[in-house]
């Protein structure tokens, strides 16, 4: 099982880039990394996706080493509107089907 | 698109009472899903369907049942409700390969078990 180990808690101020790290060390050889967003009564928003090496977005970057056993995930000089949760994910099963979410990162953006 | 819909947004349930959480979505996806949240807390997967008719167990299945005759419906029932399932219900549904894609959720289910 690749059970993800994320930091309970961070906190920035607005301006600055925010790299939040997931360590997943038994990630099955096929499996994606994905990260989401959560705000208060809402469900989980995709933010991004990666394999391997570095992926980027409009809204983030995602860095992942070779082994694969962990990703950092990287936001660009966040506002107040970044305050959220943030999961990483990655299947809990050889086969990829067990989506089991860890208890996430809470970032805390302040002015 | 609709996406993934849920229905009702909003229950309050007697202790030892059944219902039924709706989930239904319009994007042909494979796989769905359901989350349970309790106030505070991370997501917690209830139970999983990869496809018609193919159901698994989550982490917490237990008061729970589910099935999926068709790929659009994913209902979540729930049997003899008590206090403890007294959470936040969220379907969810994923598209693509196996491995990749993202998962699109509903807007949740917020249920209250007296």
């Amino acid at each position: 099982l690749a059970k993800t180990t994320q930091p309970i808690s961070m906190d920035s101020y607005e301006g600055q880039e925010v790299n939040i790290t997931c360590s997943h060390n038994n990630i099955a050889t096929n499996d994606y990394i994905t990260w989401y967003q959560q705000f208060p009564s809402q469900g989980p928003r995709f933010i991004i996706q990666g394999y391997k090496t570095k992926v980027t977005n409009e809204v983030a970057s995602l860095f992942i080493p070779a082994d694969r056993k962990s990703s950092t995930l990287s936001l660009p000089r966040v506002s107040l509107s970044d305050t959220a949760v943030y999961y990483c994910l990655v299947a809990q099963n050889q086969a990829g089907t067990a989506l089991i979410f860890g208890k996430g990162t809470t970032l805390s953006v302040s002015s | 698109n609709a996406g993934v819909t849920q229905t009702p947004k909003f229950r309050i349930l007697k202790i030892g009472q059944s219902m039924t959480l709706q989930c239904t979505q319009d994007m042909n996806h494979n796989y769905m899903y359901w989350y349970r949240q309790d106030p505070g807390m991370g997501l917690k997967l209830i139970y999983y369907s990869v496809g018609a008719g193919i159901t698994d167990k989550g982490e917490v299945p237990n008061g729970y049942n589910v099935s999926r005759s068709t790929t659009e419906d994913f209902p979540l029932r729930l049997e003899l409700a008590a206090p403890s399932q007294t959470s936040v219900y969220f379907c969810a549904s994923r598209g693509g390969q196996v491995n990749t894609g993202e998962l699109f959720f509903g807007e949740g289910s917020r249920l209250t078990v007296l």
